[in-house]
């Protein structure tokens, strides 16, 4: 697709669900990230695949939160068992090698997820 | 001590003034760096990204950094309501893991 695309914009759940987001990369790119965004708080790496696999799963905040990738494209992120402090708004990037720092990343508009 | 520091802001300033955003840094390995410009609602969009130390411009954009005082600056000319966004800065070393600063939210005043 031209962009990066996140589905869905919105989420409200309630406490205890589960949620799943999905992101749809740039054709092509083989680098995918999931980054959160909280209020005051800016952008928190969560995971990092190079096509299916996950050689940086460093930043997820705990085992209720997983993400796989399928085919070198669509990548969906798991909370289960959702929080109040889980609200926030998560966002995808890819780039198109996983050498970041030359190509910076494209961003998707994430989906702002809320617990109630 | 963060690896990134930035402020938050809110920084407001009138239409065509010169804005100086900045971000320093604690990470001598960082050798890449990037402005991101966020709207609200959107996903950050790369502005600018530059590797040595000095000067680069585009158009109204100069991004500086000064590796010897682990310093990076966005500098905005002639800003324009349309420049009102959240300036993220952003940096990484070689393993290429890109380092945010949490964003400047900047409101320019017509």
């Amino acid at each position: 697709g031209a962009g990066v695309s996140q589905s869905p914009s919105n989420k409200v759940t309630e406490k205890g669900k589960d949620v799943e987001l999905r992101c749809d990369p740039i054709s092509g790119h083989t680098a995918l990230y999931w980054y959160r965004q909280s209020l005051g708080q800016g952008l928190e790496f969560l995971i990092y695949f190079q096509g299916n696999s996950a050689p940086d799963k460093s930043g997820l905040p705990s085992d209720r939160f997983s993400a796989e990738r399928t085919g070198g494209s669509v990548s969906t992120l798991t909370i289960q068992r959702t929080q109040q402090e889980d609200s926030a708004v998560y966002l995808c990037a890819s780039s198109p090698s996983g050498e970041g720092d030359r190509y910076g990343y494209t961003f998707g508009s994430g989906t702002r997820l809320t617990v109630v | 001590q963060k690896e990134v520091e930035q402020d938050p802001g809110p920084l407001s300033v009138p239409e065509g003034a010169i804005v100086s955003l900045n971000c320093t840094y604690s990470n001598s390995a960082f050798q890449y760096f990037m402005w991101y410009r966020q709207y609200s609602r959107k996903g950050p969009e790369l502005l600018m990204y530059t590797y040595s130390s000095g000067n680069k411009e585009d158009g109204r954009f100069t991004a500086q950094v000064d590796k010897s005082s682990k310093y990076i600056s966005l500098f905005i000319r002639d800003s324009q309501p349309s420049d009102s966004a959240t300036y993220l800065c952003a940096m990484t070393g070689r393993d290429d893991k890109i380092i945010f600063g949490k964003g400047t939210r900047l409101h320019i005043l017509p």
